[in-house]
């Protein structure tokens, strides 16, 4: 039972390149979430998914797409990234609306 | 939006001592987590709380859901080394996309 994990732990990029961030788990969740953690901001929710096949837009979307086609998956995607997106990304699941989360390891993502 | 105010942003503290923290809010929540984070790793959640007035422990961490709903306290008793981290709480108001954080309280913990 590994929980949720993450692929890849580090990556830099190039201003305008794309990447894909792969957040997987384990635990049967409906929910999903993509956080970005940067310094003295604490956690901020970008996208989530209540559910296979669908998502939602959280606190701060713009310059990322996600897409849930499997229930264990969830896949954060910057089609041009941006110097401005330098930071980690955390990925979350949970059981379901007020129950808590359960994070992965995190992705430390730099753009030059 | 909303915000959650976690006080204090850091502390120093003797191995053995006994710690505090507390997050508020100007808005209601309806639950509360507490989170620690250790460098280069994910939140490990410690506890959940659900009820106004709730008091949890987990080992020798208690946590307490305000009676306004609007603040939650954190307590490491006896404190160790392995207590050193981030501790963030979350609080969340009535949907999936609506979990707030703290910016997290920094602790250190002096042999």
């Amino acid at each position: 039972n590994a929980g949720v994990t993450q692929t890849p732990k580090f990556r830099v990029l190039k201003t305008g390149q794309s990447m894909t961030l792969l957040c997987a788990q384990d635990m049967n969740h409906e929910y999903m979430y993509w956080y970005r953690q940067d310094p003295g901001m604490g956690l901020r929710l970008i996208h989530y998914s209540v559910g296979e096949g669908t998502t939602a837009k959280g606190e701060v979307p713009d310059g990322y797409n996600v897409s849930r086609l499997k229930k264990q998956n969830f896949l954060l995607g910057l089609e041009s990234a941006a110097p401005s997106q330098t930071s980690v990304y955390f990925c979350a699941s949970g059981a379901g609306v007020s129950y808590e989360q359960y994070f992965g390891p995190g992705t430390r993502l730099t753009v030059t | 939006g909303q915000q959650l105010n976690q006080s204090p942003q850091s502390m120093f503290i003797q191995e053995g001592e006994d710690v505090s923290m507390n997050c508020t809010s100007s808005s209601i929540f309806n639950t509360w987590l507490w989170y620690k984070q250790d460098p280069g790793e994910g939140p490990v959640l410690l506890i959940a709380l659900y009820k106004a007035g709730e008091l949890t422990s987990n080992g020798r961490l208690t946590a307490q859901f305000g009676i306004t709903r609007k603040d939650s306290f954190l307590n490491i008793s006896a404190s160790i080394p392995s207590d050193v981290g981030i501790y963030f709480c979350a609080g969340i108001s009535g949907g999936y996309q609506k979990v707030t954080f703290g910016t997290g309280t920094k602790l250190q913990v002096i042999p």
